[in-house]
């Protein structure tokens, strides 16, 4: 069984650019959720998507936007680059519509904007 | 506004202790809690979890309280371990279907001295 993994680990970007990172999710699982985690704070939910639909969005502007693909791999795509955006992004996988919560989490991609 | 708060950034604790991990929500539609483990470089890890029917549920050396009119859950680990130092979040859902919506506190560091 494999677990989620993510690419890349690390990228430096500019301000103004965009940012696509990416997750394989759990074989077997369906549904995929991003999450932003700010230094020294817990991880930010920013959406979800479950058979290929966005399923539930947090608080983030549509400048961050997502695909899930057939196979459940995802991206998620940031556009216009903000200095706030620096944080890390974390993956997170879970069976079918997952009502318990339980996610499986990948170790993320850290993201610099200078 | 912090849904769920974890109002001890830090705990300190001697090896074969007890460690009490505490946690406040405030959204009274959260029927799922969970607490999630990590360590630097890696994603957040599934430790435990309470559906909002149950007061108490244990696995091994771990477990979580919730106190719904107070609105507070706690998480026990007995006895405490080196290995157990990390980052512990502590995390809710509501509703079937947002189990990957989940909304998370800011976390405690665990340190626990052989």
């Amino acid at each position: 069984e494999t677990g989620v993994t993510q690419s890349p680990t690390h990228l430096i970007k500019t301000r103004g650019q965009q940012v696509t990172l990416r997750c394989s999710s759990q074989s077997g699982h369906n549904t995929v959720s991003w999450y932003q985690q700010a230094l020294g704070q817990g991880p930010q939910f920013i959406f979800q998507y479950y058979r290929e639909e966005e399923n539930g969005r947090g608080n983030f502007p549509p400048r961050f936007s997502g695909l899930q693909f057939p196979n459940y791999s995802s991206e998620l795509n940031v556009n216009a680059l903000e200095l706030d955006d620096s944080a890390l992004y974390l993956c997170a996988s879970g069976a079918g519509g997952s009502y318990t919560g339980e996610l499986f989490f990948g170790e993320g991609s850290r993201l610099t904007v200078l | 506004d912090q849904q769920v708060k974890q109002n001890s950034p830090s705990l300190s604790v001697q090896e074969g202790r007890i460690s009490i991990l505490n946690c406040d929500y405030t959204n009274s539609m959260f029927d799922y809690f969970l607490w999630y483990k990590k360590y630097p470089a890696e994603g957040p890890t599934f430790l435990i979890s309470i559906s909002s029917i149950k007061d108490k549920n244990e696995d091994g050396r771990f477990t979580v309280f919730l106190n719904k009119s107070a609105k507070h859950l706690s998480l026990h680990i007995v006895p405490s371990q080196p290995g157990d130092s990390a980052v512990y979040f502590c995390a809710a859902s509501a509703g079937r279907g947002q189990g990957g919506k989940l909304i998370f506190g800011q976390g405690t560091e665990l340190s626990v001295k052989p």
